[in-house]
């Protein structure tokens, strides 16, 4: 039961520097959510993509780019990554309607 | 905007006692949902409960139930029997037909031997 994959669990980077954070679900969820997680808060969503070719702006969506490649796979791009988004990310998938998200086990990213 | 607010930042109990969490909204939606999420030093989330905003029972999970005041916007979670592995943070979360899921700020609750 792999659930939601995410890849990497950590990763070091440099200001300025790119990267992305991969997500994979087989549960054949439709919506598919990143979040990210600072010390002592509660997730904040940054992107959704509520079905396969759809993707729309979270809470705090700045400095980052999002690609529903296909119903399995929700990527989240940092072009220039800042010292500010130095964070936890989650990646989450959830069923139609109402049913919970699932989350994947986070991706801890420091930025120096 | 939906908001969720959490006024227990830490909480600390004994093992086999009850405790209680606290969690409020706000809201102008009359159908949503509402979530407690686990997150132990494991980093993971993990669902604890669930309740329907429509339904006026209370939801319950073994040790695990809530105490929803629709009227108050009130969500409160309570663990019976406290175990050690309950050491956790726990997140009060809003869903509605927006599909987003809104957060509380968590407390950090501690169970101890």
């Amino acid at each position: 039961n792999a659930g939601v994959t995410q890849t990497p669990k950590f990763q070091v980077l440099k200001t300025g520097q790119s990267m992305t954070l991969q997500c994979a679900q087989d549960m054949n969820h439709n919506s598919m959510y990143w979040y990210r997680q600072d010390p002592g808060m509660g997730l904040r969503l940054i992107y959704y993509s509520a079905s396969e070719g759809t993707t729309d702006k979270g809470e705090v969506p700045n400095g980052y780019n999002v690609s529903r490649l296909n119903k399995r796979e929700f990527s989240l791009r940092l072009e220039s990554a800042a010292p500010s988004q130095t964070s936890v990310y989650f990646c989450a998938s959830s069923g139609l309607g109402t049913q919970p998200q699932h989350f994947g086990d986070g991706t801890r990213l420091s930025i120096l | 905007a939906q908001t969720v607010t959490q006024s227990q930042p830490e909480m600390s109990v004994q093992e086999a006692e009850t405790v209680t969490l606290s969690c409020t909204y706000d809201t102008s939606e009359s159908n949503y949902y509402l979530f407690w999420y686990k997150q132990p030093p494991s980093r993971q989330m993990i669902l604890v409960i669930r309740q329907e905003a429509y339904k006026q029972q209370n939801a319950t999970e073994n040790r695990f139930s809530v105490n929803f005041q629709k009227a108050a916007k009130s969500f409160s979670l309570k663990i019976s029997d406290s175990q050690l592995g309950d050491t956790a943070m726990y997140f009060c979360a809003f869903f509605s037909g927006a599909q987003k899921l809104v957060f509380g700020q968590g407390t950090r609750l501690t169970i101890n031997p």
